[in-house]
């Protein structure tokens, strides 16, 4: 079936600093999806993607969705304490909406 | 607007036990699905309805797992019986129809422990 490969799996950084994760696959996707998950809580969706090439922001989260529609990644800039979570990539294709999810990237924001 | 909702948030039991969940979603959504995440993953889509009937149930195991959503709106997810690795979140997120893009809310997710 379909799978996403996510990387890194967890990321250990100084308050300040920028963040960049990736996400790839095997299949072509046709919309691209980053979500974060706080313990204890279901996804949150951040931002989505719906073209190749297409570059979105929201506030310190930019993610851009590759043209070869393989791939897409997150970055965050000047992260803050409450950016740690877990982000999920997930790409979705046009049958019926089923969204396939990447194994996420743990974030770990040191003060 | 309130958010999706789920039921019990933590349940614990032992093998070959039964257990449902159950999910209320946003008012007005048409579509409702059941995730399984299992620590360390991601969410898993086990089933997806839209109003009352299945649309995708591709990879619920139904030899133990079943769902339904009989009038529409709230639905139950049960395992019977449990088996060790059934352990994991059962998320149920819900969205206004199953078109591209059209974004999915979670709800917190009840954590199942089988012993």
């Amino acid at each position: 079936g379909q799978q996403l490969n996510q990387s890194p799996q967890s990321m250990f950084i100084q308050e300040g600093e920028d963040v960049s994760m990736n996400c790839t696959s095997s299949s072509i996707f046709n919309t691209w999806l980053w979500y974060k998950q706080d313990p204890g809580e279901g996804p949150v969706l951040l931002i989505a993607l719906y073209k190749a090439g297409e570059l979105t922001s929201n506030g310190r989260l930019t993610a851009q969705f590759g043209i070869t529609r393989k791939d897409s990644f997150l970055n965050i800039s000047a992260s803050i304490p409450s950016d740690v979570g877990i982000y999920f990539c997930a790409g979705l294709n046009n049958q019926g909406g089923k969204l396939i999810f990447g194994q996420g990237t743990e974030l770990s924001v040191k003060p | 607007e309130a958010g999706v909702a789920q039921s019990p948030r933590y349940k614990i039991i032992e093998k070959r036990q039964s257990v449902a969940f159950w999910c209320n979603p946003i008012s007005g959504h048409a579509t409702l699905y059941w995730y399984q995440q299992i620590l360390g993953q991601g969410p898993k889509l086990l089933i997806q309805f839209q109003n009352n009937g299945v649309v995708d149930d591709s990879q619920l195991p139904k030899d133990r797992f079943s769902a339904e959503r009989l009038k529409g709106v709230d639905s139950t997810l049960k395992i019977q019986p449990a088996k060790l690795e059934d352990s994991a979140v059962y998320l149920c997120a819900s969205s206004l129809a199953p078109l591209v893009g059209d974004t999915q809310y979670f709800g917190p997710g009840t954590r199942l422990t089988v012993l």
